[in-house]
């Protein structure tokens, strides 16, 4: 157990609606990352919180969007979903900035569905 | 942009066979990290290498951090049956203001009792 939850598990949903990953780092990680994870693009970066602001964008689409609250828990933001978005979502966490830890813990992962 | 190759692609062995896989890069890395990953979990991380040079253990497993600092090794001793997964190395970008992770093309490994 990495300390990494995240929620939910399984999601299936339709193509064009709005779905919402939530993301819990270790206790005592500042910083949070999401990647995803497809058979033909395999594990991609997204973006990256540290402490509630922005850190790192990475080959993120427009319609995603995620934020990292005061408790430090994130939410990833995914919506007019399409095929192609159906994907392994990763949440990872890890101390802090760059040259502090490089050192990443990854969630179980939501996979996400689009019908 | 960067890239991480990873070889072999895939790997079918016995039980108790000693395993090698490298991970290649055009440019320079600092950091080396291999992580593996089973089926639908999430990948967990195995060994940290932060030095050329430098050579880590964790267990019956054993990873190098190249001296030209664009490879990686990793190699498992007498390998059994839960060894099965993906591997997968992966490293910061060279001079990046985040720790933001390029992750390889991954090394399935299946072992046969």
């Amino acid at each position: 157990d990495s300390g990494v939850t995240q929620t939910p598990k399984h999601l299936i949903t339709a193509t064009g609606q709005r779905v919402t990953l939530r993301c819990s780092p270790r206790s005592g990680d500042l910083s949070v990352y999401w990647y995803q994870q497809s058979l033909d693009q395999g594990l991609q970066f997204l973006i990256q919180y540290y402490n509630g602001e922005e850190r790192a964008k990475g080959n993120i689409l427009e319609r995603f969007s995620a934020q990292q609250f005061p408790d430090l828990h994130s939410e990833l933001n995914l919506s007019s979903l399409e095929l192609g978005d159906s994907a392994l979502y990763f949440c990872a966490s890890s101390l802090g900035l760059a040259g502090e830890s490089y050192e990443q813990y990854f969630g179980p992962g939501t996979r996400l569905t689009v019908t | 942009g960067q890239q991480l190759n990873q070889s072999p692609q895939s790997m079918f062995i016995q039980e108790g066979e000693d395993v090698s896989m490298n991970c290649t890069s055009s440019s320079i890395f600092n950091t080396w990290l291999w992580y593996k990953q089973d089926p639908g979990e999430g990948p967990v991380l195995l060994i940290a290498l932060y030095k050329a040079g430098e050579l880590t253990s964790n267990g019956r497993l054993t990873a190098q951090f190249g001296i030209t600092r664009k490879d990686s090794f990793l190699n498992i001793s007498a390998s059994i049956p839960s060894d099965v997964g993906i591997y997968f190395c992966a490293g910061p970008p060279e001079g990046g203001a985040t720790n933001k992770l390029i992750f390889g093309t991954g090394t399935l490994l299946a072992v046969q009792p």
